[in-house]
């Protein structure tokens, strides 16, 4: 069956405008994550959705960053008023569960340049 | 707090060859689970083999297999006859019952070369 997909896959933004990233998750996966992986600080999760909880927004980095899940489905990262510090490839995953037993697949990320 | 160190930033391996890839974790929980992602040029990044720390039995996928060391929080990975596919950053990353985020090492960068 089909894998995550994320799209755009390349983003070039000037400072200070909004971006929206989008991920499609696997059909029937119930968890979908969030992760940054920049240069300075390796993989790094940003936040979690699973079924119709609340989401665990434990590692967003500023309020700029917000994140929602439409229908349990496909999710939206959205960043506002860029900085250059934002620049990264977004990544996001998806499971079966959401459970810390089960193996999340990842998709090709988004690389974010913010100018 | 939970955290994954990874000290070789950068490896190299002969193909056909046997290379050690080293990984320490802290962690205060019990039950956990611990992966291995690869992630080449084309930045997916791919499940290697996983483990559950409460099975004292190394995990095996094919020519890759994990020392897994609990006591000493150690979870290194062995990938036997090298093939120059396997060039690639290796993540090392554990998971507990906090909604199964993972939480991962600084990678090692590994070239197998002809």
């Amino acid at each position: 069956g089909a894998g995550v997909s994320q799209s755009p896959s390349n983003k070039v933004t000037e400072k200070g405008k909004d971006v929206e990233l989008r991920c499609d998750p696997i059909s029937g996966h119930t968890a979908l994550y969030w992760y940054r992986q920049s240069l300075g600080q390796g993989l790094e999760f940003l936040i979690y959705f699973q079924g119709n909880s609340a989401p665990d927004k434990s590692g967003l980095p500023s309020d700029r960053f917000s994140a929602e899940r439409t229908g349990g489905s496909v999710s939206t990262l959205t960043i506002q008023r860029t900085q250059q510090e934002d620049s990264a490839v977004y990544l996001c995953a998806s499971s079966p569960r959401g459970r810390f037993t089960d193996t999340q697949y990842f998709g090709p990320g988004t690389r974010l340049t913010v100018l | 707090a939970q955290t994954v160190t990874q000290s070789q930033p950068e490896m190299s391996v002969q193909e056909a060859e046997t290379v050690t890839l080293s990984c320490t974790y802290d962690t205060s929980e019990n039950n956990y689970y611990l992966f291995w992602y690869k992630q080449p040029p084309s930045r997916q990044m791919i499940l290697v083999i996983r483990q559950e720390a409460y099975k004292q039995q190394n995990a095996t996928e094919n020519r890759f297999s994990v020392n897994f060391q609990k006591a000493a929080k150690s979870f290194s990975l062995k990938i036997s006859d090298s093939q120059l596919g396997d060039t690639a950053m290796y993540f090392c990353a554990f998971s507990f019952n906090q909604g199964g985020k993972l939480i991962f090492g600084q990678g090692t960068e590994l070239s197998v070369k002809p």
